[in-house]
């Protein structure tokens, strides 16, 4: 079946600019996480929702930063004012359900990312 | 600190060998563990879940020792396509923990 989408694959901003990043999860799975990846570091977690809720955005780095899942299935990331130290990778991943112990259901299936350049 | 540790490398070792990579944490209350491949410009993908019981996936096997906070990893008759980076993660709740990643360069 699908994965994880992601739109645009790539997108190039000027400081100062609004950019939204897209994330469509595999269809059915209720938790829906964002990462970002900067370069030689690993992924660091941003903010995850278990359906339309967003149930800890505590990796969000500053108020510039926002995302909503209105529907429960797509989400969006909107970053304001954008600045040079914003660039990276943004991955979306998905799950089936909330990470419980020992819960199967939980694994991460990542997108492959959106890779955002701001000049 | 960071939360999880491991050796950057690169690790450059020839097809066959067998390779052993670590990593550390530092929250106790950690309660999931992960090994996840990521190939050059491309997303992380789950290799395999880490249980304190040790387990195995062919040529894969991982280890946890919670009383040291650290996980292990062993790659057996490496192949070239094993050529990549390997993240270690954790996770207390939701959230994965990931570190550097440790990068393995495989040759013939």
């Amino acid at each position: 079946g699908a994965g994880v989408s992601q739109t645009p694959s790539n997108k190039v901003t000027e400081k100062g600019k609004y950019v939204e990043l897209r994330c469509d999860p595999i269809s059915g799975h209720t938790a829906l996480y964002w990462y970002r990846q900067s370069l030689g570091q690993g992924p660091e977690f941003l903010i995850y929702f278990q359906g339309t809720g967003a149930a800890d955005d505590s990796g969000l780095p500053n108020d510039r930063f926002f995302a909503v899942r209105p529907e429960g299935s797509v989400s969006t990331l909107k970053i304001q004012r954008t600045e040079r130290g914003d660039s990276a990778v943004y991955l979306c991943a998905s799950s089936p359900d909330l990470r419980t112990s020992g819960n199967k259901r939980d694994t991460q299936y990542f997108g492959p990312g959106t890779r955002l350049t701001v000049l | 600190r960071k939360e999880v540790e491991q050796d950057p490398g690169p690790f450059n070792v020839p097809e066959g060998a067998t390779v052993a990579f670590n990593c550390t944490y530092s929250n106790s209350a950690s309660q999931s563990f992960f090994w996840y491949r990521q190939d050059c410009r491309k997303e992380p993908k789950l290799l395999m879940s880490v249980y304190s019981s040790g387990n195995e996936d062919g040529r894969f096997t991982a280890q946890l020792n919670r009383a040291s906070q650290y996980i292990s990893l062993l790659i057996r008759d490496s192949k070239l396509s094993d050529s990549a980076t390997y993240l270690c993660v954790v996770s207390q709740f939701a959230a994965l923990i990931f570190g550097k990643g440790t990068t393995l360069s495989v040759s013939s």
